[in-house]
């Protein structure tokens, strides 16, 4: 199975300055069809699971453009150019690439 | 408007079964893969299982051989069938849209215990 490991865990955050996520696989999430299957949720405490981008670097519709995705390969990241009150909650990468299908582990992000 | 509803969650006794239904709206269900993702309380997502529009189903291993998924496309609905329940299945399960987490339900409670 790919394990996906995100750090950090917790990421106390100022708001309006910025915020980074890593996710790292244990194999290449690179598909045979040349595609990169790697997604990003967000989810506030007591509400389920939003998906915020989509193939590494697509925001879905209505996520704010201070959300950014990148990476190739291994090794992915999620960075939000300034923290706002809503952001908080906990992020999770997730690989459909490969079966069977697997998320990281989250980080919360909270405001100092 | 995408529209997940989740239901048939209970407390029940470990070795027992239940069945889970998702009922879904809002776009096209019939060519749309379907999935169940779960989440123990104060944890980390979990893949369950998922079923495609023609019916081919995948698992994760931790429930493989214990749960079904199926699929009605009449009625716009996917059930995943919980045999042989554990304390470890205790979770909120949320039914998905496609395999990509599209859309969420909002969950239906497992409570497995004696």
């Amino acid at each position: 199975d790919v394990v996906m490991t995100q750090s950090p865990l917790s990421l106390p955050v100022t708001l309006g300055q910025p915020a980074s996520i890593s996710c790292r696989s244990s194999q290449s999430l690179v598909d045979r069809d040349g595609n990169t299957y790697l997604h990003w949720f967000h989810q506030r405490p007591g509400q389920s699971p939003r998906r915020l981008i989509y193939k590494v670097s697509n925001r879905d519709s209505g996520v704010p453009d201070r959300f950014s995705g990148s990476g190739s390969g291994t090794d992915f990241t999620l960075k939000i150019s300034r923290v706002e009150a809503e952001d908080v909650g906990v992020y999770y990468c997730m690989q459909v690439t490969h079966w069977p299908l697997t998320f990281g582990g989250g980080t919360k992000v909270e405001i100092k | 408007e995408v529209h997940l509803l989740e239901s048939g969650g209970a407390l029940v006794q470990p070795g027992g079964s239940l069945r889970l239904s998702c009922a879904a709206s809002g776009f096209t269900f019939s060519t749309s893969y379907m999935t169940w993702v779960r989440q123990a309380p104060g944890k980390g997502l979990e893949w369950v299982s998922s079923i495609t529009s023609s019916g081919s189903t995948a698992y994760a291993d931790s429930v493989k051989g214990r749960f079904t998924i199926s699929r009605d496309n009449s009625k716009n609905t996917v059930d995943l069938l919980m045999n042989t329940l554990r304390a470890d299945d205790t979770a909120l399960y949320y039914c998905t849209k496609g395999h990509w987490g599209d859309d969420w339900g909002q969950g239906t409670l497992v409570t497995v215990s004696a």
